[in-house]
């Protein structure tokens, strides 16, 4: 299995706070994707990288930003959490363009 | 506008059965093709996958199937097994610049009875 760990991996909090999730890959792979998965959608990309500090946009990016200030690390932040950001979050890595290895994902419930 | 589209949400099989599960695809830029599989409280793990220059692919009991003039792939696991019994996803990526990022169905859970 691809060396990815997601912190925290289960997670309450309010409507209105800031809530950031991080993805940890020790794979050394050049791509890292987040995710999140809700019933009735399946699995939808939020933002991407593709390098260090080089990040973009996803299907559904808004609420949402993300930092990769080192290979390893992927962080995915909620600046201030809603309700309908209640899900669960995948984190996948990739080094060539088609195959992602996933993460365990971290659920989110924001109250 | 859904780009790729997994029309049935559930499929009952029985055990020793072939299971097929259906995926259509709208982006004619789309040029490969990866099947995944979930058990609940884990993330999805990659199955199999097929290159739009292939009709299918073959891994032990799994074998995805192209048709690119119909748009369509579908993923067959026979014999069928009950520790099959998962969610699975159709993904495809392809067209230029983006071809990093995967599209999703949304998604088809198999349930495999004993």
């Amino acid at each position: 299995d691809a060396g990815i760990t997601q912190s925290p991996r289960h997670k309450v909090t309010e409507t209105g706070t800031p809530v950031t999730l991080r993805c940890h890959q020790t794979e050394n792979h050049r791509y890292m994707y987040w995710y999140r998965q809700d019933p009735g959608h399946g699995l939808r990309l939020i933002h991407y990288s593709y390098g260090v500090k080089d990040t973009d946009k996803g299907e559904v990016s808004d609420g949402y930003s993300v930092s990769r200030s080192k290979t390893e690390d992927f962080l995915l932040t909620l600046e201030s959490a809603t309700s309908s950001q209640t899900s669960v979050y995948f984190c996948a890595i990739s080094e060539a363009y088609n195959e992602q290895f996933f993460g365990p994902g971290t659920r989110l419930t924001v109250l | 506008d859904q780009q790729v589209k997994q029309n049935s949400p559930s499929l009952s099989v029985q055990e020793g059965r072939i299971s097929i599960l259906n995926c259509d695809y709208t982006n004619s830029m789309f040029d490969y093709f990866l099947w995944y599989k979930k058990y609940p409280a884990e993330g999805p793990t990659f199955l199999i996958s097929i290159s739009s220059i292939k009709d299918k692919n073959e891994d032990g009991r799994f074998t995805v199937f192209l048709n690119k003039s119909a748009k369509h792939l579908s993923l067959h696991i026979v014999p069928s097994q009950p520790g099959d019994s998962a969610v699975y996803f159709c993904a495809a990526t392809g067209g230029g610049g983006s071809n990093y990022k995967l599209t999703f169905g949304k998604g088809t859970l198999l349930t495999v009875n004993p």
